[in-house]
Order: structure tokens, then sequence, then C-alpha cells
């Protein structure tokens, strides 16, 4: 198994431009989260799926975007790119059912908006 | 309100010494969950240990221990004779019932210093 994948490892994007960060699981996980590490403020929850179709908010939603079109792929979409967006993105998964399991986290995608 | 509260920012030992990250949490559900990651200079997120509100068990794994103590709401980490390899942020974690919300700390950056 891969675990959990995302692609690119760095971006760098000019304010404005829209671009979508990659991330993609093999363990069929029906639950999968995007967060944002900034320095001093942890990881913050972007937004989260429990199932393909299924989409909800996490606690900073605004500026992206997401979907759930398969159980293996949630791709995060910034469709204007803002400086305030430069951070490192992390994508996650676990079971669905598993409400106390760890979450399994990709490597991170490091983006910066000039 | 913070519903993890890691009040330790930065943390410098000198190599073999103890040292113990504190983790203080909030939450009305009596069922959840608490993690500790770690996440070395690599900037990958590892995962440590799991507890379970109902097992207040204190856990300890080779130079690892963690206190869970549910009358103070904390989950605390000691690292024993603490060595360079250790060297990394620590974020504690915490998921609620539903289990669809991560909640993480804003991190313990751990420097060991040889």
């Amino acid at each position: 198994n891969a675990g959990v994948t995302q692609t690119p490892k760095f971006q760098v994007l000019k304010t404005g431009q829209s671009m979508t960060l990659q991330c993609a699981q093999d363990m069929n996980h029906e639950y999968m989260s995007w967060y944002r590490q900034d320095p001093g403020m942890g990881l913050r929850l972007i937004h989260y799926s429990v199932g393909a179709g299924i989409t909800d908010q996490g606690e900073v939603p605004n500026g992206y975007n997401v979907s759930r079109s398969t159980t293996e792929d949630f791709p995060l979409r910034l469709l204007s790119a803002a400086p305030s967006q430069t951070s490192v993105y992390f994508c996650a998964s676990r079971p669905f059912g598993g409400v106390g399991d760890t979450q399994y986290f990709g490597p991170g995608t490091r983006l910066t908006v000039l | 309100a913070q519903k993890v509260t890691q009040a330790q920012t930065e943390i410098s030992v000198v190599e073999k010494e103890d040292v113990t990250l504190d983790c203080v949490y909030e939450t009305r559900d009596t069922t959840y969950y608490l993690f500790w990651y770690k996440q070395p200079p690599s900037g990958e997120l590892v995962f440590l240990i799991r507890r379970n509100s109902f097992d207040e068990q204190n856990e300890i794994s080779g130079r690892y221990s963690w206190n869970f103590q549910k009358s103070t709401s904390s989950f605390n980490f000691t690292i024993t004779a603490s060595q360079v390899v250790d060297s990394a942020v620590y974020f504690c974690a915490l998921s609620e019932d539903t289990g669809n919300q991560f909640y993480f700390g804003t991190g313990t950056s751990l420097t060991v210093i040889p």
C-alpha cells in the first residue's frame, strides 16, 4: 500500500492563480480530510469527507473547494490564491467507522503564494 | 476557544534529561479520543499513541510514557532519557464522539541538545 499520497510536494503560485492539490489513498478509507499547518497555529481542518459525494466544512474553509467523486481521491481546489493561503497542506484518511482510529497523513504540500 | 492547549511552545533539554510535554483538552463529550503525533524536521506526521476517554491507565512504550488524567483534562507525554532523535514538534489532538473533526494543539517544539 502506498498509503496517502499528495502531489505536488512544492508549489509556488501568483496571487489570483488557481490550482488543485491532489490527494489519494489506497486503503479504502471512507473518511478523508484536508488540513493546513501554519507556524504557531498547529493543524487546522479545512474540509472533510465521509464518503464519495459527501463533503463538509472544517474550521477554515474559506477560499477552498473540495469534491469527492471516488473513495480514493479528495482534491483541494484554490480558485483564486491569496498570500494568506501560503501554508503546508496535509491530507489524511481513516475508516469512517473508526471514530477512535488515528488518521493517516500524507507527506504534505508546501504552497507559497506570492 | 481552543479545544486542545499545548502551553509550551518550545522546550530545550540536554541529552539524557527527562522532559514532559503538557496537553490540556476541553470537551463536553463523554466519549472522546486523544492522540499524540510527532513531526520531525522532515515534516511528516508520525502517530505515537491513541487513548480513549474510558481508559485512564497510563501507558509506557520504551522511553515514552503518557499520563491521562480526566480530573484535570490532561494528557501529558514524557520522554525519558531524551535523545537527539527526539527533536521534533509534538502535537496533541482530540477527536470527539462523532469523530468528524480532529482538533490539534499548536504543538510543542522540542530540541534535544547533544
